[in-house]
């Protein structure tokens, strides 16, 4: 298994479904992020998790939903979607702070979202 | 806040050649960590290089180095003897540690290698 793995890679939804992205990290971290790729802008930070407690939340709105089960997974549950949530997601992890290496995020490949 | 400047959204290189991607930033912290991420059509993104601001020592891994200007904000990477696997979107990213777990990114340069 790779180092973080994500899926679906693709899902197509329209604005009144409910669906889920799945994160998973094979490389023994505790702290689990979710970022939102969109065209000609940089990454955007959405959640951070730390030992499974969301730590940041950078504004986002509600329709959007983290769980972190455990160390290892971590979900973004998705309902009432707009056209403008259409985008790359990109989950990473990374050691914890105070640690040492907490600053090294690793990426998983990403869930390209279309919200018809 | 801290901004992440990558003024060249296209670059070309031909193949064998060396290439220089220029990543600024603004901050006001002195200790923080500096990145460069590779994201190829395949969409995953991949840790090319890190740099600790603490060393003076340019970081190095193969091909791929770094030229850390710490006093001018300046992280620019270099490619040497570039290849077809290169070409890609690469990011350059910064991380203090001081209060948020936050990477900040620029807005990539996207890499073409010529055959």
């Amino acid at each position: 298994e790779t180092g973080v793995t994500q899926t679906p890679r693709h899902l197509v939804m329209g604005m009144t479904n409910k669906k889920s992205l799945k994160c998973e990290q094979h490389l023994g971290h505790n702290a689990m992020y979710w970022y939102k790729q969109s065209a000609k802008k940089p990454l955007e930070l959405m959640f951070v998790y730390n030992f499974k407690e969301q730590t940041e939340n950078n504004s986002v709105p509600s329709r959007f939903s983290p769980e972190c089960p455990n160390s290892s997974h971590l979900f973004l549950h998705l309902h009432t979607l707009q056209p403008e949530d259409s985008a790359l997601y990109l989950c990473a992890s990374s050691l914890s702070p105070g640690t040492g290496g907490q600053e090294t995020q690793y990426f998983g490949p990403g869930t390209r979202l279309l919200v018809l | 806040a801290q901004t992440v400047t990558q003024s060249q959204p296209e670059m070309s290189v031909q193949e064998a050649e060396t290439v220089t991607l220029s990543c600024t930033y603004d901050t006001s912290e002195s200790d923080y960590y500096l990145f460069w991420y590779k994201q190829p059509p395949s969409r995953q993104m991949i840790l090319v290089i890190r740099q600790e601001a603490y060393k003076q020592q340019n970081a190095t891994e193969n091909r791929f180095s770094v030229n850390f200007q710490k006093a001018a904000k300046s992280f620019s990477l270099k490619i040497s003897d570039s290849q077809l696997g290169d070409a890609a979107m690469y990011f350059c990213a910064y991380y203090s540690g001081a209060g948020s777990y936050q990477l900040t990114f620029g807005k990539g340069t996207k890499l073409s290698v010529i055959p």
